[in-house]
């Protein structure tokens, strides 16, 4: 079983699509993120949700927006993509708060605009 | 303001020999160190959590080392195997809000 699974694996579009990715998640837990990692490999949160409440949400263009219908699931949908928004998308979720849990990540959604 | 540095940046070795990354951070204050594991084209996993009291931790043929007064961390790899070869990422968790801070990662080449 998947503990944290993320749909598409791949997704390639152009400039100026709207798209989404999915999250889900088994393990029960209450906190679930996303992730942004660039061509240099840095990790960067994005968004957190704590029980579908938005917690963290980091400088981030407003062209992307997450969705929580409950707390095993996390939607990233992007409007307007750009070519910068290419990047590994990672959906993850922990316990609690990152801080003081354990994160498991998914396979990651390689994002490729044209 | 908050860093964390890991060195080298990318490292090639040998099967069957040892290594050992290096991760210094400069975060106030803090809470817990993380070394995860990164295979090409999945997503982060987590070998080791310590906490301030924690000064060793081993998971397999990981062992992770905190020197929390010199604020280093190294993570040692004993009798590397193929399957070693990935990124290996140092995250430090800051303040009362525990914010994660995660370094660049240090690339690791196993070959045979």
């Amino acid at each position: 079983d998947t503990a944290v699974s993320q749909t598409p694996k791949y997704l390639v579009t152009q400039m100026g699509n709207d798209k989404s990715i999915k999250c889900e998640q088994n393990l029960g837990h209450d906190t679930m993120y996303w992730y942004k990692q660039d061509s240099k490999k840095f990790l960067k949160i994005m968004f957190s949700y704590n029980n579908k409440e938005l917690i963290i949400n980091e400088t981030v263009p407003n062209r992307f927006s997450p969705k929580s219908p409950d707390k095993a699931h996390l939607n990233l949908h992007i409007n307007s993509l750009e070519l910068g928004d290419s990047a590994v998308y990672f959906c993850a979720s922990s316990l609690g708060l990152a801080g003081a849990y354990e994160q498991y990540f998914g396979p990651g959604t390689r994002l490729t605009v044209t | 303001k908050n860093q964390v540095e890991q060195s080298p940046q990318s490292l090639i070795i040998l099967e069957g020999k040892n290594c050992t990354l290096q991760c210094n951070y400069t975060v106030s204050p803090f809470s817990n160190l993380r070394w995860y594991k990164q295979d090409t084209g999945r997503g982060p996993v987590s070998l080791t959590i310590m906490t301030f009291s924690e000064n060793t931790k081993s998971n397999g043929r990981y062992t992770a080392t905190l020197d929390a007064d010199t604020k280093q961390s190294s993570l040692h790899i004993t009798a590397s195997q193929l399957s070693d070869s990935a990124s290996y990422i140092c995250v430090v968790s800051a303040g009362n809000n525990r914010k994660l801070i995660w370094g660049l990662g240090t690339s690791l080449a196993v070959n045979p």
